[in-house]
């Protein structure tokens, strides 16, 4: 089964600063799909960024990009230039591909990110 | 653009009452999936449905039950609650060959046991 970690329950950083949070999973299949949602105090869950695992190329989206690293199952969110609006608890999830037994969208356990002003 | 509807935003019911949670997918979209996250944690995946036939099943507790009707909204039932219920249901809806969109999630409800 596939399994979503994300080892800093709670990290804080600067405003304008840059941040990273740590993601690692577990599978056995080669193409699946990895996202991160953000849940801000409203607890919307909001899509951040989006990855697929055949694509090389670290998916960029504004401030925020990921480090994609297939070999090592990580995937890991970059905040450029935090902003106080980004305060929220990240989730990182993972998704295989379309036609198997399940979509269902497994998630890690979540980092709180306080951004100081 | 039309997003995913959840119906009510909150709920306060009492012990060993029935609850009924609503919601309505984005148009075009012939998958819904609920998640229980209770606080300070992740969400847990419920229950899915593609095309009013259940997909997968999670963590659902026998007390719950749920359906997708025609018009592709769907229904979490929930009888005998319990304090422990007491959590944000979110709802989300997809096509099934969505990829790399994802979900897109509803504001979801929240659920009081008191």
């Amino acid at each position: 089964a596939q399994t979503v970690t994300q080892s800093q329950p709670e990290m804080s950083v600067q405003e304008a600063e840059t941040v990273t949070l740590s993601c690692t999973y577990d599978t056995s299949e080669s193409n699946y799909y990895l996202f991160w949602y953000k849940q801000p105090p409203s607890r919307q869950m909001i899509l951040v960024i989006r990855q697929e695992a055949y694509k090389q190329q670290n998916a960029t989206e504004n401030r925020f990009s990921v480090n994609f690293q297939k070999a090592a199952k990580s995937f890991s969110l970059k905040i450029s230039d935090s902003q106080l609006g980004d305060t929220a608890m990240y989730f990182c999830a993972f998704r295989s591909p379309d036609g198997g037994a399940t979509n269902k969208l497994i998630f890690g356990t979540g980092t709180l990110l306080a951004v100081q002003p | 653009a039309a997003g995913v509807i959840q119906s009510p935003r909150h709920l306060i019911k009492e012990k060993r009452e029935t609850a009924t949670l609503k919601c309505y997918p984005i148009p075009r979209h012939d998958t819904v999936y609920w998640y229980q996250q209770g606080p300070g944690q992740d969400p847990q995946f419920l229950i899915s449905f593609y095309e009013k036939m259940q997909s997968d099943k999670g963590s659902i507790p026998d007390r719950f039950s749920a359906q997708q009707f025609s018009d592709y909204h769907s229904e979490l039932n929930m009888s005998s609650l319990e304090l422990g219920d007491s959590a944000l249901y979110f709802c989300a809806s997809s096509s099934l060959m969505a990829g790399l969109y994802g979900y897109t999630f509803g504001s979801g409800t929240r659920l009081t046991v008191v």
